[in-house]
């Protein structure tokens, strides 16, 4: 089994501040780990994903996370926010079950930028 | 650009009233899953083609169908549509199904409002 936690689920940021937001895990298996970003009624975009390798991942926009495996974690982060991030952000844990690739998700952080 | 297209991006419908939703794909990916989004959650599987063979998931209603005739094109039927329908739903897209670190393709989703 696996699941996804995000704590949060609403974020608020000033421009040009810091983003955090935070993601654990749990899967019996070594997790593929992956961040989505939908803007209203929009799909998701892939922001990043970690599958095996350097543990920090640099992904579009300016984000990154790092996989941390003692913690479970895998935590968003952004050094400085801009208007444009304003989003909801979900975090997905990936694994092949079954013959296929399943993917659950976490249930969304919404990240307000205050300008 | 290859991408995933929904069509239409919004729906409404009444009361029991069969309503079916597109998705098609340029990325020529054999793998195509079908997610239901309700407001303020994480979208939820509701079944995936491999090719042709169809996989539902366990806990999707009997309302629910889909259909695929071919690589391109996949059909979301709700054919008697409730109050609790009203959702976004996403389609996307993946190539292979060997591998559980691909990252999954989305179209921008249809906002289905049952009435």
């Amino acid at each position: 089994a696996q699941s996804v936690t995000q704590l949060g689920s609403h974020v608020s940021v000033s421009e040009g501040a810091l983003v955090l937001l935070r993601c654990n895990y749990s899967s019996s298996v070594p997790p593929y780990l992956f961040w989505y970003v939908q803007y209203p009624n929009q799909g998701l975009q892939l922001l990043l994903k970690y599958t095996t390798g350097a543990t920090l991942v640099k992904g579009i926009n300016g984000f990154e996370a790092e996989f941390k495996k003692s913690e479970t974690s895998f935590h968003l982060t952004k050094p400085s926010a801009h208007m444009s991030d304003a989003a909801e952000y979900f975090c997905a844990v990936s694994r092949y079950s079954g013959g296929y690739q399943k993917v659950t998700f976490g249930t969304g952080t919404k990240l307000q930028v205050i300008p | 650009d290859a991408m995933v297209i929904q069509n239409p991006r919004y729906q409404v419908t009444q009361f029991g009233k069969p309503v079916t939703l597109s998705c098609s794909q340029t990325l020529n990916h054999n793998v195509m899953y079908w997610y239901q989004q309700k407001s303020s959650q994480a979208p939820k599987l509701l079944f995936h083609y491999y090719d042709k063979d169809f996989n539902n998931e366990a806990d999707t209603p009997d309302n629910f169908q889909s259909r695929r005739p071919n690589t391109s094109f996949c059909f979301l039927d709700i054919r008697s549509p409730g109050l609790g329908d009203t959702a976004m739903y996403l389609c996307a897209t993946i190539q292979g199904r060997g591998s559980s670190y691909n990252e999954q393709f989305f179209g921008p989703g249809t906002r289905l409002t049952v009435l």
